[in-house]
């Protein structure tokens, strides 16, 4: 089955405790992007990656890290985790052309104490 | 940047009325447009999208949207709500290089039998 795996679905952690959120794909797709949900504020992109090894800051990039070694994985690490950081994260991909819109992942709810 | 603006947070109509969201966009290019859904607890969802061919584009589970370009538009619309219609509308635009996806903040939708 098509489809982006992101792990964990839920976490908590405490505040300056790194961790990664890993998400993988089986499509073959060449552009990997991260999310972060928030009420009354929809969805704003944290980072992009178009192909492996080229990855970019999308609106909100600060607190976080990307890597594309290989092109199935994207991981998102927070370095130092804080609690404006709380909220629901997606993981999406698409194949290189802009018009067919993304596949997403199930989601990842962090909560940072 | 491109932006997308979607009026009303939460609409609520009667099962077998007319759903009616409504998506505004901003951009100085033909855009693609996007309308994806999210059920809860889960990921998003394509329901339909807008690549420059046909202005009234059709979709998933009896949803289109039209694409007027005079009115910055692209409301997404069903005949007849379903009970099962009840979740959270995206829409979505991308940017000229297709790189990144600017999301509106979404609506609640609410079907009430």
């Amino acid at each position: 089955e098509a489809q982006v795996t992101q792990n964990p679905r839920y976490l908590i952690t405490v505040t300056g405790k790194k961790l990664t959120v890993t998400c993988s794909q089986n499509m073959n797709h060449e552009y990997m992007s991260w999310y972060r949900q928030d009420p009354g504020l929809g969805l704003r992109q944290i980072y992009y990656s178009m192909n492996v090894e080229v990855t970019d800051k999308g609106d909100v990039p600060e607190g976080y890290k990307v890597s594309r070694k290989e092109k199935r994985n994207f991981p998102l690490i927070l370095e130092s985790p804080s609690p404006n950081q709380t909220s629901l994260y997606f993981c999406a991909s698409s194949l290189r052309s802009r018009g067919l819109g993304y596949t997403f992942g199930s989601g990842t709810r962090l909560t940072v104490v | 940047a491109q932006s997308v603006t979607q009026l009303g947070s939460h609409v609520s109509v009667s099962e077998g009325a007319l759903v009616l969201l409504r998506c505004n966009y901003s951009s100085s290019v033909p855009p693609y447009l996007f309308w994806y859904v999210q059920y809860p607890n889960q990921g998003l969802q394509l329901l339909l999208k807008y690549t420059s061919a046909a202005t009234l584009v059709k979709g998933i589970n009896g949803f289109e949207a039209e694409f007027k370009k005079s009115e910055t538009s692209f409301h997404l619309t069903k005949p007849s709500a379903h009970m099962s219609d009840a979740a959270e509308y995206f829409c979505a635009v991308t940017e000229n290089t297709g790189n990144q996806f600017y999301f509106g903040t979404g609506t609640s939708l609410t079907v009430i039998p």
